[in-house]
Order: structure tokens, then sequence, then C-alpha cells
């Protein structure tokens, strides 16, 4: 079944304390992205990757790293979590090129994640 | 600068009516426009899709209008059923999908039996 999967689904921290989200896709996507949900804010991308070794800020990168080392992975790290991360984080992937179906994102179920 | 917004947070229609959802965007450079749908506890999924060149696309009970001239578009759900109520996100990108994509704030739908 072709799907994005990430995990952990539900995390709660503290302030500081390093953290990973991992992501997978097992579509062949080229591009792979991650977004945060906060109530009255809709969708904000954090980061996007369009390829391998190749990843740009979104609209809210502070506090957060990627890495693209391979094209099925695009984990989201968190160095030192503050309370304002907390949020619904949601990992997305595309193919990429244009043309029909392209940009069409498949997304993950989503990781709430509270920092306390 | 929001370039896709949704000025609705919320819509309420009665079972068996027709669900309206709009959006407008500000960025002429948007050739692509896409409408996602998300329940509770899960991802996004795609609903359909848009490009400049058409005005209308329909699949099933569901037909997005574009309306170029004034950078908006509609989606509408015909008729509306109770399983339709989720949170409805409009999305826009250039390049013929070549662009990352922009997404509004979301409606929420409730369709009341």
């Amino acid at each position: 079944e072709a799907q994005v999967t990430q995990n952990p689904r539900y995390l709660i921290t503290v302030t500081g304390k390093k953290l990973t989200v991992t992501c997978s896709q097992n579509m062949n996507h080229e591009y792979m992205s991650w977004y945060r949900q906060d109530p009255g804010l809709g969708l904000r991308q954090i980061y996007y990757s369009m390829n391998v070794e190749v990843t740009d800020k979104g609209d809210v990168p502070e506090g957060y790293k990627v890495s693209r080392k391979e094209k099925r992975n695009f984990p989201l790290i968190l160095e030192s979590p503050s309370p304002n991360q907390t949020s619904l984080y949601f990992c997305a992937s595309s193919r990429f090129g244009g043309g029909p179906g392209a940009n069409v994102l498949t997304f993950g179920a989503g990781s709430r994640l509270t920092v306390l | 600068d929001q370039q896709v917004k949704q000025n609705s947070p919320s819509l309420s229609v009665q079972e068996g009516r027709i669900s309206i959802l709009n959006c407008d965007y500000t960025n002429s450079m948007f050739d692509y426009f896409l409408w996602y749908k998300k329940y509770p506890a899960e991802g996004p999924t795609f609903l359909i899709s848009i490009s400049s060149i058409k005005d209308k696309n329909e699949d099933g009970r569901f037909t997005v209008f574009l309306n170029k001239s004034a950078k908006h578009l509609s989606l509408h759900i015909v008729p509306s059923q109770p399983g339709d109520s989720a949170v409805y996100f409009c999305a826009a990108s250039g390049l013929s999908g070549n662009t990352p994509l922009v997404f509004g704030k979301g409606t929420r739908l409730s369709v009341i039996a």
C-alpha cells in the first residue's frame, strides 16, 4: 500500500530534550515536506526537500532541522524543543516535475507533540 | 502575507443540500489548485484539483470551479452527506505543479442530518 509513515504518533516531552520524528514514504517520491497544524493557523510548511541532499526552509523553520540522506526518509529534528512547538505535525510526499498528478501530496497520519 | 485565503472558518449545511466552500488567492502565478479533506486524527487526503486552463472540474458529488479573473475558486458538494463533515483545505501552486503547495487555513464543514 502506498503510504507515508511517521513515528511517533504521540509524544509528550520536556523543554530542551532533543527529539526526532521520523517520516518514510514507499512511493519513490522526489518531494517531501513537513507541516505543522495549529488551531486557526491551518497547515504551515516547516521544511521541504525536492530530492536527496536538497532541503529548503518553509514558512516556519525556526527551531527545526531536517535531513534527506535517502529518498524515502525525511526526519524532522527538534534539537531543543520549546512549548511553542507543541503542535500536530504532518509529513507529506509527492512526485515532482509537473504534469498530471504531480504535486498531489500524500500525507502521513500525523504526530501530536506536546512539549512541557 | 497570506497567499491563499479561506475566509470562512466554519460552515454548517443540512444533509442533502449543497455545500459551497470558497477560496481566494493573491498570487497570479498560481496555476494549479487542489482541495484536501481532513478528518480528526488523520492526515489530509487529496480530494480534487483543477488546472488554470479549465474553469470547472467534476468528480462525482464534488465540483471545483475556478474564476481566474477574480482569483477565486470554490468547491461544491452536492448532495452533502454527514460523512462529508471534515476540515477542507484549499491549496495552490505555480508552474503547473512544479512549486510547493501553499495552503489556506481551512474551513470546517458540518453536515447536519
